[in-house]
Order: C-alpha cells, then structure tokens, then sequence
C-alpha cells in the first residue's frame, strides 16, 4: 500500500541552523504529501502541504517541495527557533484509499 | 467553530476496566477518523466514518474496541476490557468528503486522548 519514509531522529540543532527533514513515499495514483507537527502533550498540526508534483508548500519558514521524480518531499527552514521543538510528521494522502498515512516521526531539538 | 475537540485529554484506568472517549468534529466535516499514537511512532489508522456510517476498520482495531457516530455528529470510541498494551494517545481527526476538483480535504486533529492503562 501507499506508505511514506522519514529520517529518523532525533536531531539536535542550534538556533538559526538550517534543518532538513528527509520524506520519501511509495505511491500509486495521484497521493497529496503533507507535513504535521506535534508540539509535547499537543495533538496533530498541519504544517504544510502539496497536491500535486512541483506544488512547494510553505508555512511559518518551513517549505517543502512535491518532487514526483525523487519521491521526495523534504521539509527545510533556514532558520530554526527554539520554539521550533517538536515531533515533525510526514503524510501521505492516498488518492486510492483516501487515508492519512504517516511516518514514524522525527524529534527535533533546537538549543538556545 | 473551535476545530476538533476530544475528551477526557487524559485518562488512566486500571486493566480489564472499560473506557470511552469521546470526539466532537468541525461541524460541516462528513468525515471523522480515529487514529493510534504510541510511544515514539506516527499515527495508526484505527477507523473512519462518513456521515453515521462506519466505513473501514483497521485489523489494529481488535473485538474489544467499537466506534460510533450515531447521528453524524460527535463519535464516541469505546475499549473494553482494556490491557496495558492499549496505552496511547488516540487522536481524532475530520475532514471533508474527498472529491475531483476539491483541495481543501485536509484532516483537523483534536488534541487526543492519552490513555493510560496501569
């Protein structure tokens, strides 16, 4: 089934680092890709998303660009805070199934 | 309209008791799903309904648990007899019916519900 792939963590940065986040799936059909953060003891944020390939999505310094020939959508940010801290979700939405299916995830730390 | 909301935020529960969670959609959402989080692991799909119907149910989602959505509204999820191994947060989530043309179908999650089960 259609499923997607992220690096593992954690990561550990300091401030006004730059970040990458690797995100790979396997698809058939025409999925939308999208990323989901998860501050402590917080539900499920949509950060950002992309419908379709070549779509860049962006969201508070984050992008993340629909790559159909790479499998790819990698999430980056020039510039990290400390309030960037959090657990960084990549997700596939399948256009066969029409469900959310998410990576395992990847803690990112940003020190002062 | 004040997005996804669940309760209990928090629960613990002594094994072999029975819970049930509760979770309150954007109103105009058809769509509502419940997912499992566990420890240091993305969510899991458990079940999703349209409207009152229950359309798709995880293997993840064993005989002791059931979901309803009795009137298209809020949808309730029930464990009984609960084991250790059911900790987790269980996250609720809704959207609108995917359709050809329709961008917006983004899922909104709740808060979820941390279960804890000692």
């Amino acid at each position: 089934g259609d499923s997607v792939t992220q690096m593992e963590g954690p990561v550990t940065l300091s401030e006004e680092a730059f970040l990458t986040i690797n995100c790979t799936y396997t698809a058939t059909g025409y999925p939308s890709l999208f990323w989901y953060v998860q501050y402590p003891g917080e539900g499920l944020q949509l950060l950002l998303k992309a419908t379709k390939a070549d779509d860049k999505g962006s969201n508070k310094g984050f992008e993340a660009t629909y790559r159909k020939e790479t499998t790819s959508f990698h999430l980056e940010k020039g510039s990290v805070q400390v309030s960037d801290s959090a657990v960084y979700f990549c997700a596939l939405w399948s256009s066969n199934d029409y469900k959310l299916s998410f990576g395992a995830g990847t803690t990112v730390t940003v020190r002062a | 309209d004040t997005g996804v909301s669940q309760d209990p935020r928090h629960k613990i529960t002594k094994r072999g008791q029975n819970v049930t969670f509760r979770c309150d959609p954007i109103s105009e959402h058809n769509r509502l799903y419940w997912y499992r989080q566990t420890l240091g692991q993305g969510p899991e799909f458990l079940t999703y309904f349209q409207n009152e119907a229950q359309l798709e149910k995880s293997r993840l989602l064993s005989d002791r648990f059931s979901a309803e959505r009795p009137k298209g509204s809020f949808s309730t999820l029930e464990i009984q007899r609960t084991e250790q191994g059911d900790s987790a947060m269980y996250l609720c989530a809704s959207s609108l019916i995917p359709s050809r043309g329709r961008t917006n179908y983004g899922y909104t999650f709740g808060s979820g519900t941390r279960l804890t089960v000692v």
